[in-house]
């Protein structure tokens, strides 16, 4: 079966600190994407990558970084961390990302103090 | 570019209801694939169906059914006699086939279906 596994389901950081928010994926998959939840905003793009070291902005990602050094690795980077920043994030992943659905994780809640 | 649309953005239903999620697209490729997913409260997205721009036979799986109609844009989903559990988030989604580096699968942003006992 599927299994996309985030590090932490709650994570409580500082403003200013750099944050890792880790992302791992049994399914063989090229495809990884890392997405924010808010409130009446729905699921927002912030990064997605197509194969190892290849990384593409989605369409809010101002303030974060990704690294993806192995396939079934997808890291996001809170370079420095802000309160506007407090959200619940989602990895997924996809073997195809036109055919096929994505996969997700089960979240990390993060709080930015 | 695409664009999903989700103009319910919460239902109350009593159990035992039928309920139907609205969603409505927009895209200038041919050639697409729809998705619904589920986000109950623990959080995680849960696929239910896809379905592609070619195939527009209506699908019912147990009590969920969805209706596909290219002349309206629009791919809802309907739950018979609602229960408890199916209060979730809701997401439609499209992807096109676009470029092979580009952003191409876009989500709406959700209905909230909440089943009163």
């Amino acid at each position: 079966d599927v299994k996309v596994t985030q590090s932490s389901r709650y994570l409580v950081k500082r403003t200013g600190e750099k944050v890792f928010l880790e992302c791992v994926q049994d399914m063989d998959h090229e495809n990884m994407f890392w997405y924010r939840q808010d409130p009446g905003l729905g699921l927002r793009l912030i990064y997605f990558s197509y194969d190892v070291k290849m990384k593409e902005k989605g369409d809010i990602p101002e303030g974060y970084s990704v690294s993806r050094e192995k396939k079934e690795r997808f890291s996001l980077i809170l370079e420095s961390a802000s309160t506007n920043q407090t959200s619940m994030y989602l990895c997924a992943s996809t073997l195809d990302r036109f055919r096929q659905p994505q996969h997700f994780g089960d979240g990390t809640r993060l709080s930015i103090l | 570019a695409q664009k999903v649309t989700q103009a319910q953005t919460e239902i109350s239903v009593v159990e035992k209801e039928d309920v139907t999620l609205d969603c409505v697209y927009e895209t200038r490729d041919t050639t697409y694939y729809l998705f619904w997913y589920k986000q109950p409260p623990s959080g995680e997205l849960v696929f239910l169906i896809r379905r592609n721009s070619f195939d527009e036979q209506n699908e019912i799986s147990g009590r969920y059914s969805w209706n596909f109609q290219k002349s309206t844009s629009s791919f809802n989903f309907t739950i018979t006699a609602s229960q408890v559990v199916d209060s979730a988030v809701y997401f439609c989604a499209l992807s096109e086939a676009g470029d092979n580096y580009g952003q191409n699968f876009v989500f709406g942003p959700g209905t909230r279906l909440s089943v009163l006992p």
